[in-house]
């Protein structure tokens, strides 16, 4: 596998409190990527990074925002959760902008 | 807006057919086709990809075709197993607005002994 973790696993959180996850590779790839997955949908990006402190919105980057201020950790917030945030979130890293290589995932509630 | 379809939903074989699972994308300019594995619980795994300027591309019992003109690509397992049976999502990186790839909604791949 490559060297990717997902911190937390698993959470339950409160609608309209701030949940923030994170990403860890010990790859020293460039790119890094959150992707939210949904039954039906597939995997759908929310925002990615191409270097430090260099990011960029994917398809459904509305209430989410992410930070990356090392090239080993790619944070995901979501500032004031929402139901429809309940969701499976994935990091992804890559070395080019093609092969991308998943992390364990994250399973996030809100309730 | 770019878009990729996938077919079937859901297909179950019976150990040592084949499977086969289709993917048609929009955006003419996408370069890159991976296919990736997901077992329960745990991250989609890069299986198999192909690029632009290939025709088909081979990995033991899996293959890959990519019609550009048609704008289809296709997942091909040969002599199937029971640790086949997993979900299997096809994807397109698009050339245009940055590096974003385009997932299909995957397809729940049986495999009965």
């Amino acid at each position: 596998d490559a060297g990717i973790t997902q911190s937390p696993r698993h959470k339950v959180t409160e609608t309209g409190t701030p949940v923030t996850l994170r990403c860890h590779q010990t790859e020293n790839h460039r790119y890094m990527y959150w992707y939210r997955q949904d039954p039906g949908h597939g995997l759908r990006l929310i925002h990615y990074s191409y270097g430090v402190k260099d990011t960029d919105k994917g398809e459904v980057s509305d209430g989410y925002s992410v930070s990356r201020s090392k090239t080993e950790d790619f944070l995901l917030t979501l500032e004031s959760a929402t139901s429809s945030q309940t969701s499976v979130y994935f990091c992804a890293i890559s070395g080019t902008s093609y092969e991308q290589y998943f992390g364990p995932g994250t399973r996030l509630t809100v309730t | 807006g770019e878009n990729v379809e996938q077919h079937p939903s859901t297909l179950s074989v019976q150990e040592g057919d084949s499977a086969v699972i289709k993917c048609t994308y929009s955006d003419s300019a996408s370069n890159y086709f991976p296919w990736y594995k997901q077992e329960l619980g745990k991250g989609p795994q890069l299986i198999i990809d192909i690029r632009s300027n290939v025709g088909e591309k081979k990995d033991q019992r899996i293959a890959v075709t990519l019609n550009k003109t048609a704008k289809h690509f296709s997942l091909h397992i040969t002599e199937t197993q029971p640790e086949d049976s997993a979900v299997y999502f096809c994807a397109a990186r698009i050339n245009t607005g940055g590096f974003k790839t385009i997932f299909g909604a995957g397809t729940r791949l049986f495999v009965k002994a």
